[in-house]
């Protein structure tokens, strides 16, 4: 596609269920990121893939957050459990190779109630 | 470990008043050093970037130079205008690897 596509845009989840928010990375892009931006703070890191391969998953906040690319393209973060403290906007970027920059998508904004 | 530092918002300006948005950062080695721009509703977008000192990035009328001697980015435009009322974020590639590390972000609002 022409740029990095979130869905939802939006969700609400009350506290204790489990959400998917799903990536469509710009076709051909090998490196795929989420980003989690909390209420007036900036993107902080979360993980990131190479292809299918989950290459860093340093920043997830803890074992509830889970993400996975199986097919190199499609990504999806899966937050299970939800609690208020998820609540934020949750960034997508791909990159056609290390090193050459990212595209953001518009993300999914996660209000846990 | 690598960090970015840029003036807290919100700051508030009218149109063709002239912008200044400082930005300081701690980095091993030098990296390029960007600039993004958040509009209302809208994912980042990368304003301008700089890969070395001296480097000076430009677009959209926005300027920045990298200045190795005081760590510094700052942003600005001669000019602004309503439609340049955004967040802006400065940020980094942490060394080593792809991740990039976001200051928290500087609010501009432009009245008319």
């Amino acid at each position: 596609g022409a740029g990095v596509s979130q869905s939802p845009r939006y969700k609400v989840a009350k506290r204790g269920q489990d959400v998917a928010l799903r990536c469509d990375p710009i076709s051909g892009h090998v490196s795929l990121f989420w980003y989690q931006q909390a209420l007036g703070q900036g993107p902080e890191f979360l993980t990131y893939f190479q292809n299918e391969a989950q290459l860093d998953k340093s920043g997830l906040p803890s074992d509830r957050f889970f993400a996975e690319r199986p097919e190199g393209s499609v990504s999806t973060l899966k937050i299970q459990r939800t609690q208020q403290e998820d609540s934020a906007v949750y960034l997508c970027a791909s990159s056609p190779t290390r090193g050459y920059g990212y595209t953001f998508g518009s993300g999914t904004r996660l209000t846990v109630v | 470990g690598d960090s970015v530092t840029q003036m807290e918002g919100p700051v508030t300006l009218s149109e063709e008043a002239f912008l200044t948005i400082n930005c300081t950062y701690t980095a091993t080695g030098y990296p390029s050093l960007f600039w993004y721009v958040q509009y209302p509703g809208e994912g980042l977008q990368l304003l301008l970037k700089a890969t070395k000192a001296d480097d000076k990035g430009s677009n959209k009328g926005f300027e920045a130079t990298y200045r190795k001697e005081t760590t510094s980015f700052h942003l600005e435009k001669g000019s602004v205008q309503v439609s340049d009322s955004a967040v802006y974020f400065c940020a980094l590639p942490r060394d080593g690897d792809d991740k990039i590390i976001f200051g928290k972000g500087t609010r501009l609002h432009i009245l008319p």
